[in-house]
This record gives structure tokens, C-alpha cells and sequence, in this order.
């Protein structure tokens, strides 16, 4: 079921660092590309979120960089935090409202 | 609102019972999907359905799995009998329109020994 790959699987930052996790996609009817963020013992919740038609999206200290003809996209998390310590997930949906998630990255922000 | 609301938030069955799991998703949302979260697979889409019409169950990894959605506030999914390698955490998610935000349930973790 896998359309969308997401790497790396875990990553440590020191506090203030930068947290990079990237993502690829096959299936070019996807039209929307949301990242969520889970903390242990909850569901995920919407970080941010991207269309293909745009190329960057920044909400506070989170950015999504977004490259339609290479089929991929990227979470920046600037200046990161030990209270963004956190599993990431990046998903991809279609215009049938399908949402498909990535393998997640589980981030740790040491102090 | 009280958000998308699951139940049971923990279940422990035996091998071959079976299990039924509940989900009200958010007043007004027209699309409601069924996850399964596991170590090893991540977060898989088992089924969603867009006004109470099941859309794609190509997720649903066996006839023991079945999912229903009488009416616009509530969602079942049933699995029948129950399996060990059923244990997983399973998250229930509504929406409203396209390309819009999924709001998920706190999950029901599974087990099933």
C-alpha cells in the first residue's frame, strides 16, 4: 500500500538545530500534502499543509519545501525544540479524499 | 465539539472473539477513515468512506476485517475472529470537504492474546 516514502526513519537534533524529513510520492492524482505530528499515547494532529501548486509554506518554525516535478517534499523545523520531540508523519490525498501516510520519523530534540 | 470520539480506548480479547470498534467522527464532517497503527507498518489506511459510502477498502487486509457506516455520526469496525497479529492501535479520522484538515480519534489499542 506504500505510495508514500518517507526518510529517515528516526533522528536526533540538539536544541536549536535544524530537523530535516523528506518525502516521495508516486501517484501524481495526489493533490495535497499534509504533515502531522504525534506525541506517544494520542493521535495525530495537522502540523501544516501543502498544495502542488505552491512551492514553500512556512508557519512559524515550520516550513514545507515542495518539488512538484521531482515528486518530492521535505519538513524544515527550525530552531527545534525538546518539546517538538515527536514521531512526524507526511501524507499524501487525492482528489477522492484517499489520504495515505508516509512511514513517520520519530525526532528527538536533546536539550 | 468533543472531536472525534472511539471506543473502547483499550481492548484485550481472546483469540478468535470477536472484537467491534466504535467511532463518532465530527459533527458535520462528510468523510471518516479507519487506521491501523503498528510498529512495522506505520500507519496503514484500512477504509474510508465519503458520505457514508465506503470509497476504497483495498486497505482491509482480510475478510475478517469488515467496516460499516450506518448514518453520518457513527462507524464501526469489526474484526471477526480476532487474531493475534490484529493487536495494533486503531485510529478512527473525519474531515469536511477537499484538501482539508483529518481530525483523528485518541485511538483503540488492541490486543489481542
Amino acid at each position: 500500500q506504500q505510495q508514500v516514502k518517507q526518510s529517515p526513519q528516526s533522528l536526533i537534533v540538539q536544541k536549536g538545530g535544524i530537523s530535516i524529513i523528506n518525502c516521495a510520492y508516486e501517484n501524481t492524482a495526489f493533490d495535497y500534502f499534509p504533515w502531522y505530528q504525534q506525541f506517544p499515547g494520542k493521535g495525530p494532529a495537522l502540523l501544516i499543509a501543502i498544495r502542488p501548486d505552491v512551492s514553500e509554506k512556512k508557519e512559524g518554525r515550520f516550513t514545507i519545501s515542495f518539488n512538484k516535478s521531482a515528486k518530492q517534499f521535505s519538513l524544515h523545523i527550525m530552531d527545534s525544540q525538546p518539546g517538538d520531540s515527536a514521531t512526524y508523519f507526511c501524507a499524501a490525498m487525492d482528489a477522492t479524499n484517499k489520504l495515505i501516510f508516509g512511514t513517520g520519523t520519530l525526532l528527538a530534540v536533546q536539550p | 465539539d468533543a472531536g472525534v470520539i472511539q471506543s473502547p480506548r483499550h481492548e484485550v480479547t481472546e483469540m478468535g472473539q470477536e472484537v467491534t470498534l466504535r467511532c463518532k467522527p465530527i459533527s458535520g464532517h462528510n468523510s471518516l477513515f479507519w487506521y491501523r497503527q503498528t510498529m512495522m507498518r506505520g500507519l496503514e489506511l484500512l477504509i474510508y468512506f465519503n458520505n457514508n459510502v465506503p470509497i476504497d477498502d483495498s486497505g482491509m487486509p482480510e475478510d475478517r476485517f469488515s467496516a460499516k457506516m450506518p448514518n453520518a455520526s457513527f462507524s464501526t469496525l469489526k474484526i471477526q475472529p480476532s487474531e493475534p497479529r490484529d493487536s495494533a492501535v486503531y485510529f478512527c479520522a473525519s474531515k469536511q470537504g477537499a484538501r482539508t484538515e483529518a481530525f483523528f480519534g485518541q485511538g483503540t489499542r488492541l490486543t489481542v492474546v
